[in-house]
C-alpha cells in the first residue's frame, strides 16, 4: 500500500535556523511525493512536488525538499526559518487503487512551531 | 488563473438537521473534484471524489452523499446530522490529464453541530 508517515507531530525551531519536517515513504514503483502547508483555518496550499530527476525540490516560499530513495524520505527544508512559516505540513502520496481521480493519501502532519 | 470557492466558510447546525455544503471552481474544465473531513486540525480524510459530472465514489461509508450536478460544482450534502460529523470540510480539485496532479484545495468550512 501507498503511504507516507511523519514521525513528528510537532517540531519547534527558533527563527533564523534551519528547519527540517521529516517525511518516509512506502510505495510500490516510481514515487511521486508532495508537500502541503496549512495555515489556520485555512485549506492546504501546494508547496511542491517530486516526481523524478533532481533529488533537490524547490518550492514555494523558499521550501525544499530532499528525496532520498535508500532512506525513503523525503524532507522538507528551509534554510532559515521565520515565525510566518509556523503552520501544519503534510507530506502526501497517491493513493492505491483502481478508479483513477488522481487521489491522494496524507500523511498525519507535523506541526512547525517557529519562535523568536 | 484558477480559483476555488467554498460557502459557507462556518456553519453551526443542531443535530438532525439537513446540510449542503457548496465548492465551485473556475478557470478550468473537468476536474477531478474532491471533499475531504479534518477533524481536531489534523488528519485529512477523503470523503468523496468525482472525475466527471454525475460520477461520484465514495471513500468510506456515511451519513453524507456528494453530487456534482456541474462540471465546476461539486456539493456535500447530508439528510441528518449527527454530532460526529462535525469538521472541517475542504474541496479540492486536480487536472485530469497525466498522473500524479496536485491538487489545490478550497478556504473549508467549518462545521458545527450541536
Amino acid at each position: 500500500a501507498q503511504s507516507v508517515a511523519q514521525p513528528e507531530d510537532q517540531v519547534n525551531v527558533a527563527e533564523g535556523n534551519p528547519l527540517t519536517v521529516k517525511c518516509t515513504y512506502s510505495v510500490s514503483g516510481n514515487p511521486y511525493l508532495f508537500w502541503y502547508v496549512q495555515y489556520p483555518n485555512r485549506g492546504l496550499q501546494f508547496l511542491l512536488k517530486y516526481i523524478t530527476g533532481d533529488n533537490l525540490v524547490k518550492g514555494s516560499y523558499g521550501f525544499e525538499a530532499e528525496f532520498n530513495k535508500s532512506q525513503t524520505s523525503f524532507h522538507l527544508k528551509k534554510p532559515s526559518a521565520l515565525v510566518s512559516d509556523s503552520a501544519l505540513y503534510f507530506c502526501a502520496v497517491p493513493s492505491d487503487g483502481l478508479g483513477g481521480g488522481n487521489k491522494l493519501t496524507f500523511g498525519t502532519g507535523t506541526q512547525l512551531k517557529v519562535e523568536l | 488563473s484558477q480559483t476555488i470557492h467554498q460557502w459557507p466558510a462556518t456553519l453551526v447546525q443542531p443535530v438532525g438537521s439537513p446540510l449542503s455544503l457548496e465548492c465551485t471552481v473556475e478557470g478550468t474544465s473537468n476536474p477531478n473534484l474532491y471533499w475531504y473531513r479534518q477533524a481536531a486540525g489534523r488528519g485529512l480524510q477523503l470523503l468523496f471524489y468525482s472525475v466527471g459530472i454525475g460520477q461520484i465514489s465514495s471513500e468510506v461509508p456515511q451519513n453524507l452523499s456528494a453530487s456534482r450536478p456541474q462540471d465546476r460544482q461539486f456539493i456535500l450534502s447530508s439528510k441528518k446530522l449527527l454530532l460526529s460529523d462535525s469538521g472541517f470540510y475542504l474541496c479540492a480539485w486536480s487536472v485530469q490529464t497525466g498522473l500524479h496532479n496536485e491538487q489545490f484545495f478550497g478556504p473549508g468550512t467549518r462545521l458545527t453541530v450541536l
